[in-house]
Formats: structure tokens, sequence, C-alpha cells
């Protein structure tokens, strides 16, 4: 069954704590990506990734940080810089190589809350 | 880079009539544009997407029409029931740092009412 799959489902941060959001696809995407969601509004881009070992920083990349190790594989940390982590974050892929499908599948996200 | 623009940011319709939720896009170099469907507390899902070649897709009560010209592009929901109560996003697909992506629009909250 190929999909996108984030782990843990909720998360709990303590103040000056660091947490890291876990991202694996089975589906052979090359492209990742992470966006963090407030409550009822939009998907901001935090990361992006088109290869391995490459990233970029998207629109509201302060505070957090990724990796790309393996192509399966985009975790993102949020670090005690980012001030105001409480959201529900989501990792997406793509399969950029691929003109019949230019769209992005999503992981069931990962809602986060400072305590 | 690419900027998408969608309106209203809340629409509510009464069960059974129709729904239409309008995006304008900047960058006349695109040439793909999706609707995703995000249900309370889950993730959005792909629910019909159109190609610059094409000026309409339907499937079933949903539809997308592109005006390339006037570069907007919109989906149109019949019958509409209550499980099509949702947030609904547009996309363009458009370069950012050298990149293809898909540049977002700021969704909207479809209320139907019974």
């Amino acid at each position: 069954d190929g999909g996108i799959t984030q782990s843990p489902k909720y998360l709990f941060r303590k103040e000056g704590q660091n947490v890291t959001l876990s991202c694996e696809q089975n589906l052979n995407h090359d492209a990742m990506y992470w966006y963090r969601q407030d409550p009822g509004q939009g998907l901001r881009l935090i990361y992006y990734s088109q290869i391995v070992n490459d990233f970029q920083k998207g629109d509201i990349a302060e505070g957090y940080s990724v990796s790309r190790e393996k192509k399966e594989s985009f975790p993102l940390t949020v670090t005690s810089a980012q001030k105001n982590p409480t959201a529900f974050y989501l990792c997406a892929s793509s399969d950029r190589g691929s003109p019949s499908n230019y769209g992005y599948t999503f992981g069931s996200g990962t809602r986060l809350t400072v305590v | 880079g690419e900027n998408v623009e969608q309106h209203p940011s809340t629409l509510s319709v009464q069960e059974g009539d129709s729904a239409v939720i309008k995006c304008t896009y900047s960058d006349s170099a695109s040439n793909y544009f999706p609707w995703y469907k995000q249900e309370l507390g889950k993730r959005p899902q792909l629910i019909i997407d159109i190609r610059s070649n094409v000026g309409e897709k339907k499937d079933q009560r949903i539809a997308v029409t592109l005006n390339k010209t006037a570069k907007h592009f919109s989906l149109h929901i019949t019958e509409t029931q209550p499980e099509d109560s949702a947030v609904y996003f547009c996309a363009a697909r458009g370069i950012m740092d050298s990149n293809y992506q898909l540049i977002w629009g700021a969704g909207t909250k479809l209320i139907i009412k019974p």
C-alpha cells in the first residue's frame, strides 16, 4: 500500500525543547515538502527538497530544520528558536519528473502543541 | 514567481444548490491547476485537476474550468451535499527558486446548510 506516513499523530513540546516530526514515503517520489497549518488558515511552506541531500527554505523556515539523507525520508525538527510552534504540520511528496502527475500526496499530519 | 488568489474565503450554500469557488494566478507559464479538499482535522486530498491545454473537466458533481487568457480557474460543485462541507484549496504549478512546485490559494471554507 503506497503512501506517505507521518508520525507521531500528536506531539507535545515543552518550552525550550527540540522535537522531530517524521515523514516517510514509499511512492518513490523525488520531491518532499513540509507545510505548517494554523487553525482556520492555509498552507505555509516551511522547507522543501527536490532531491536527496538537497533542500531549500520555504516562506517560514526560521526555527525549523530538515535533512534529506534518504529519498524516502524527510524529517522536520522544530527547534527552541521557533517561539510559536503550536500548529498542524503536513508533509507532502510529488513525482516531479512525471508530466502525467504533478499533484501532491499528503501525509495525515502531526498536531504539535506546546505545553 | 507565481501568486494565487482564491475567493471567497467562506461560502455558505443551501443543500442541493451549486457552489463556485474562483482562483486567479499571475504566471502565464503555469500549466497545471489542481483542487484539494480538506475535511476538518484531516489531510488535503486531490479532488480534480486540469492542465493548461484543456478548458473544462468534469467528474460527476464537480467540474473545473480554466480561462488561460484571463488567468483564472474555477471549481463548480453541483447538487451540494452535507459531505461537501470542507475547506477547498486551489493551486497552480509555478516556479519558485528555479524549482517547479504548487503555489497555493488561501482556501475557501464551504458550508452546506441543511
